[in-house]
């Protein structure tokens, strides 16, 4: 029972350079999210999806673009990798959407991205 | 929009000693509240929740938290801290009016004494 996975755990970015941070999920999810944990800052939402074909922005959309075209995968990408973005990013889950809002978030390990 | 507030960024208590984290929540509606553990290099791991009744909601590991609208609180108690407690702890808040997001607080960080 794989859950969330993320790929890849570590990454070593360029300022300028683009990458797709990866998350996949077996639980048959409708709501996917994608957060940002620096220090001090708790976790940030990035963006979110409630269901294939929709996204929206969350706190801190800046930089990053997603897409939903499946059930099961929501990417994040980078198009210019900046030094502001190393941190540690986390895809969740959650089974519950719709009209009564999220449910409990299901978290992937994390992929740790760091740009110089 | 909702917003979190954890105002205690880190706190140090002694083993067996009781703990409370506060947790105060920014919302129009009735919110749904979460509190989340996290240990160093892991995910978040969810502790309890709270979606509408009963405003003492209990969760795993012994922790139980209170639901107070009037001080739109939602503080995270325990009676008697071991030392595996030793983690990080996310209060989050959800919107109950429509499908989004869940806003998390900054964290407190909770060391223990032995």
């Amino acid at each position: 029972n794989a859950g969330v996975t993320q790929t890849p755990k570590f990454q070593v970015l360029k300022t300028g350079q683009s990458m797709t941070l990866q998350c996949a999920q077996d639980m048959n999810h409708e709501y996917m999210s994608w957060y940002r944990q620096d220090p001090g800052m708790g976790l940030r939402l990035i963006h979110y999806s409630v269901g294939a074909g929709i996204t929206d922005q969350g706190e801190v959309p800046n930089g990053y673009n997603v897409s939903r075209s499946t059930t099961e995968d929501f990417p994040l990408r980078l198009l210019s990798a900046a030094p502001s973005q190393t941190s540690v990013y986390f895809c969740a889950t959650s089974g519950t959407s719709g009209r009564f809002g999220a449910g409990e978030l299901f978290f992937g390990e994390g992929s740790r991205l760091t740009v110089l | 929009a909702q917003s979190v507030t954890q105002p205690d960024i880190h706190i140090t208590v002694s083993e067996g000693a009781s703990l409370e984290l506060r947790c105060n929540y920014s919302y129009g509606a009735t919110p749904y509240l979460f509190w989340y553990v996290q240990s160093p290099g892991q995910g978040l791991q969810l502790l309890l929740k709270y979606f509408s009744g009963d405003t003492l909601v209990q969760g795993i590991k012994g922790f139980e938290a209170e639901f107070k609208r009037s001080q739109s609180s939602f503080n995270l108690r325990k009676p008697s801290v071991h030392w595996s407690d030793a983690a990080e702890y996310f209060c989050a808040v959800g919107a109950s009016s429509s499908a989004s997001k869940i806003i998390f607080g900054s964290g407190t960080r909770l060391s223990i004494r032995p």
